[in-house]
């Protein structure tokens, strides 16, 4: 089955700390992997995928095949991080469907 | 501006009215699709389409209807609403299907079903 499990529901750190976002992933075969990201009132929005390798807002995922997990990190975490973020799985069979994580809402104090 | 809107923004109704929440894109777009988003499930589609006049059921079409009659435009359907409908749902678009297009999110809409 595929599935994306983000076993934090909430993280909470404070400016300057380190962050990790949890995803790990179950698929057979390639997978697709994405952060998508939606702040306060704002509309959800891609973050980074895996297959550009790109570091977006000081944010980058490593897609780990290994232990089938797709990591968020940033060195160092800014009060605009505050968000909800969502790792998501590019469906099989070229629909175009995300499987969306549970989510997990990123808090990070002054 | 490039975007994808959605109307109505929040809608209140009663079980069994007939409603449609429409989702409109300026992009071009050949994909399009609907997600609904409940607390601890994140979000799951309900359909999709590739293109014109092609459309196809995700994982949780039950209970709902789309139609693709322009490119633009992609309205979701409830026929007879109820209140496990109750959901945040989003519309979302990207040039074609597949990992190397973006899915643009429009803003939601907030329905509550009595």
């Amino acid at each position: 089955a595929q599935r994306v499990t983000q076993p934090e529901k909430l993280l909470s750190v404070f400016k300057g700390a380190p962050v990790e976002l949890k995803c790990n992933y179950s698929y057979s075969g390639s997978p697709e992997l994405f952060w998508y990201v939606q702040y306060s009132r704002q509309r959800l929005q891609l973050l980074l995928r895996h297959i550009s390798r790109e570091s977006i807002k000081g944010f980058t995922a490593d897609l780990n095949k290994g232990e089938t997990s797709f990591h968020l990190k940033k060195p160092f975490a800014q009060e605009e991080d505050s968000a909800m973020y969502y790792c998501a799985l590019g469906g099989s069979g070229n629909t175009g469907k995300l499987i969306f994580g549970q989510g997990t809402t990123l808090q990070v104090k002054p | 501006e490039a975007q994808v809107t959605q109307n109505p923004r929040y809608l209140i109704t009663v079980t069994g009215k007939k409603l449609t929440v429409t989702c409109s894109q300026n992009m071009n777009h050949e994909y399009m699709s609907w997600y609904r988003q409940d607390p601890g499930l994140g979000l799951r589609q309900i359909y999709y389409s590739m293109n014109v006049e092609v459309t196809d059921k995700g994982d949780v079409p039950e209970g709902y209807k789309v139609s693709r009659k322009e490119k633009r435009n992609f309205p979701l359907i409830l026929e007879s609403p109820s209140p496990n409908q109750t959901s945040l749902y989003f519309c979302a678009s990207s040039l074609f299907a597949g990992p190397l297009y973006e899915q643009y999110f429009g803003p939601g809409t907030r329905l509550t079903v009595t």
